[in-house]
């Protein structure tokens, strides 16, 4: 059973904070991790797709870094806004085919 | 990118009836699939809908109780039969082409009383 583990599983931020969380996943056969972000009633959008150790992506004040040897991406979010809460999601494509294991999720909630 | 649709995008149910959700993408694609997300769990995959044949199941998942169509390549049905408490969840329907991320429908809401 393929394991994909976020951490934590909810955070409240200070609008103007910085943040950031992780998501741990096996370090064998890796292929790609995705990130993606929830907002309620709408589609998950997808964020990055990081494939290379040491990886560092980014767009806008959001960005993600990749370690595939010990199995862990961060998700850095710089200069919080209310517009940012949502639920974070990592997936880990199954034997590199197009099937998705997710972790369970980083609930954010941005306080103004 | 691909843009998805999803009808109903939320519904309340009887135990015991069913309910078959719709999946429309706006240009041809490879792949989709069905995942649900129950409450305080992850996003799982159900099925990958395979055009013009039988739908592939993940373990824990029957065709008995969650029947796909795929017709053609931009449309997809899941039913969600003789429901259950137990299936209130949101589900969500997914397109990708391969190297590509997938691209996902805004989700139906069920709650099934």
């Amino acid at each position: 059973i393929l394991n994909v583990e976020q951490s934590p599983q909810s955070l409240h931020v200070q609008e103007g904070d910085s943040t950031n969380f992780t998501c741990s996943f096996p370090s064998s056969n890796f292929y790609a991790l995705h990130w993606y972000r929830w907002e309620t009633a709408k589609s998950p959008e997808a964020l990055f797709v990081m494939t290379l150790n040491g990886d560092e992506k980014k767009k806008g004040r959001i960005s993600a870094t990749l370690n595939t040897k010990e199995g862990y991406s961060y998700l850095y979010i710089k200069g919080s806004q209310p517009e940012d809460s949502a639920t974070y999601l990592c997936a880990f494509p199954l034997q590199g085919a197009q099937k998705l294991v997710f972790g369970q999720g980083t609930r954010l909630t941005i306080n103004p | 990118s691909a843009v998805i649709s999803q009808k109903p995008s939320r519904d309340i149910c009887q135990r015991g009836t069913s309910l078959t959700i719709q999946c429309q993408v706006d240009s041809q694609v490879t792949m989709m699939f069905w995942y649900r997300q129950q409450p305080g769990q992850s996003l799982t995959l159900i099925a990958t809908a395979n055009q013009g044949s039988e739908a592939t199941y993940e373990s824990g998942f029957v065709i008995d109780k969650f029947p796909i169509s795929r017709p053609n390549l931009t449309f997809s049905t899941l039913t969600v039969s003789n429901m259950s408490p137990e299936d209130s969840s949101i589900y969500l329907c997914s397109a990708s082409d391969p190297m590509v991320s997938q691209y996902f429908g805004p989700g139906t809401r069920l709650l099934v009383l």
